[in-house]
């Protein structure tokens, strides 16, 4: 069954800290790996996506860092702001032309500490 | 652009009876992909409308329906609705079908009593 696991359930890093939240995934047809954002009554937002082409990709203060041998990707907020506090989902798809839909991880709720 | 609107946003049912949520993607986007996110289970695929027809379905049972119009807008129908349907039921639209961009509506709140 394809997976996706992410950690830590949830997250607590002090305002200009840099928060950290990983993902591994199982199936190696996967080839499209995004993050979204979640505030509460809204719907997730894309936050920044990677390909396995490449190892990192930045985004401003966001870094997606990406692990193909170890099938691991995480992702890096640099200097945390309050209003990153939200809930946080790594993602991926591929194989079978995407046709399976995304599939996420649980979640990060991440907390940033003023 | 206006992004992915879903409507109702808060709908309340009870068990047995059936309910269909509507989503409008945003303009131009031609996939429509529906999820549904509960506590427990977290977000899950639904299925997937691209040119008006059901790519390919995730592991819900058939009580679980949509379809998609010639103007890419997307209907899901849930019926003979259980206690367990209760959740937040997304809709996400991306520019083609496969491994593209998704960008989600704001969700319809099911509440099934």
């Amino acid at each position: 069954q394809q997976q996706v696991k992410q950690s830590p359930q949830s997250l607590i890093v002090q305002k200009g800290g840099i928060s950290i939240i990983n993902c591994a995934y199982e199936n190696t047809a996967f080839d499209y790996f995004p993050w979204y954002q979640q505030f509460p009554g809204k719907g997730p937002a894309l936050l920044i996506a990677i390909r396995p082409d490449v190892s990192e990709k930045k985004e401003g203060r966001f870094t997606i860092s990406f692990n193909k041998s170890a099938k691991q990707f995480s992702l890096h907020i640099m200097d945390s702001q309050p209003g990153d506090s939200a809930t946080y989902f790594c993602a991926a798809s591929g194989g079978r032309g995407g046709a399976d839909g995304l599939t996420f991880g649980k979640g990060t709720h991440l907390i940033i500490q003023p | 652009k206006a992004g992915v609107t879903q409507t109702p946003r808060y709908l309340i049912k009870t068990r047995g009876q059936q309910v269909t949520l509507s989503c409008s993607p945003i303009s131009g986007h031609r996939s429509v992909s529906w999820y549904q996110q509960t506590p427990g289970q977290g977000l899950q695929f639904l299925f997937e409308y691209f040119s008006e027809t059901q790519r390919n379905k995730g592991n819900f049972p058939g009580r679980f329906s949509g379809r998609q119009f010639s103007n890419s807008r997307s209907e899901m129908n849930v019926s003979t609705l259980e206690l367990g349907d209760s959740a937040l039921y997304l809709c996400a639209s991306s520019p083609w079908t496969g491994n593209s961009e998704q960008f989600f509506g704001p969700g319809t709140r099911l509440t099934v009593l």
